[in-house]
């Protein structure tokens, strides 16, 4: 159990162009879900918080215009970075947990941004 | 938040007992323990948590002193498919992690 998705796992575009990466809790719903980004041998970073049927919680230094999350669903979370350019080309990383207070973070396979 | 110390690398061979260290001395009455591991182009990997004493489970143990001010991460022979960076992170339920540098651990023959 504790299945988590993304899609697509990696993706080329060009820059000025806007892409959406889809995360997923394919076995249980998740009430708050996080967003990191990770560069090359570096840790991860959170950038924002996500819960379900409410505004995203970035961290400083995040432009909340520029990654736009959406949590429509108990299920599904999206982060869409828009007007990419080279230096947003990054490994993007989702987690979900169901919100308790024990509860463990479950995280996505990641997906590979690459921006010309 | 609790902020982690963790060596940054170590090495060991195939079939070795490896113990990775992580210091918390701000963990927070409410604050689990939880270990994770990250392969290459991989999103992290549950492997462990616990609260207080030792927790085990079929891929490792976790052993936590009773000022769990600090924990280890026992993982019994390794082998080459356990060479990865291990993350200790501790947070209560609701909180957000911070991940610290991690630990790279390299499995050599």
């Amino acid at each position: 159990g504790a299945v988590v998705s993304q899609h697509p796992s990696r993706v080329i575009c060009k820059s000025g162009t806007s892409v959406k990466i889809e995360c997923r809790s394919l076995d249980f719903q998740a009430t708050t879900m996080f967003w990191y980004r990770q560069f090359p041998k570096k840790s991860l970073m959170l950038m924002a918080t996500s819960n379900e049927g409410s505004k995203a919680t970035y961290e400083q230094g995040v432009e909340k215009d520029k990654f736009l999350i959406n949590h429509a669903s108990l299920t599904l979370s999206t982060l869409t970075v828009t007007s990419a350019h080279p230096e947003d080309s990054s490994f993007y990383i989702c987690s979900a947990s169901v919100g308790q207070s024990t509860d463990t973070q479950y995280f996505g396979p990641g997906t590979r941004l690459t921006v010309l | 938040l609790a902020k982690t110390t963790q060596p940054i690398s170590m090495d060991s061979y195939e079939g070795q007992e490896v113990n990775i260290t992580c210091s918390h001395n701000n963990i927070a009455t409410n604050d689990y323990i939880t270990w994770y591991q990250q392969f290459p182009s991989q999103g992290p990997r549950f492997i462990i948590q616990g609260y207080k004493t030792k927790v085990t489970n079929e891929v490792a143990s976790l052993f936590i002193p009773a000022d769990r001010k600090s924990s280890t991460l026992s993982l019994p022979r390794v082998s080459l498919s356990d060479t990865a960076v291990y993350y200790c992170l501790v947070a209560s339920g609701f909180q957000k992690l911070v991940f610290g540098t991690g630990t790279r651990l390299l499995v050599s023959p």
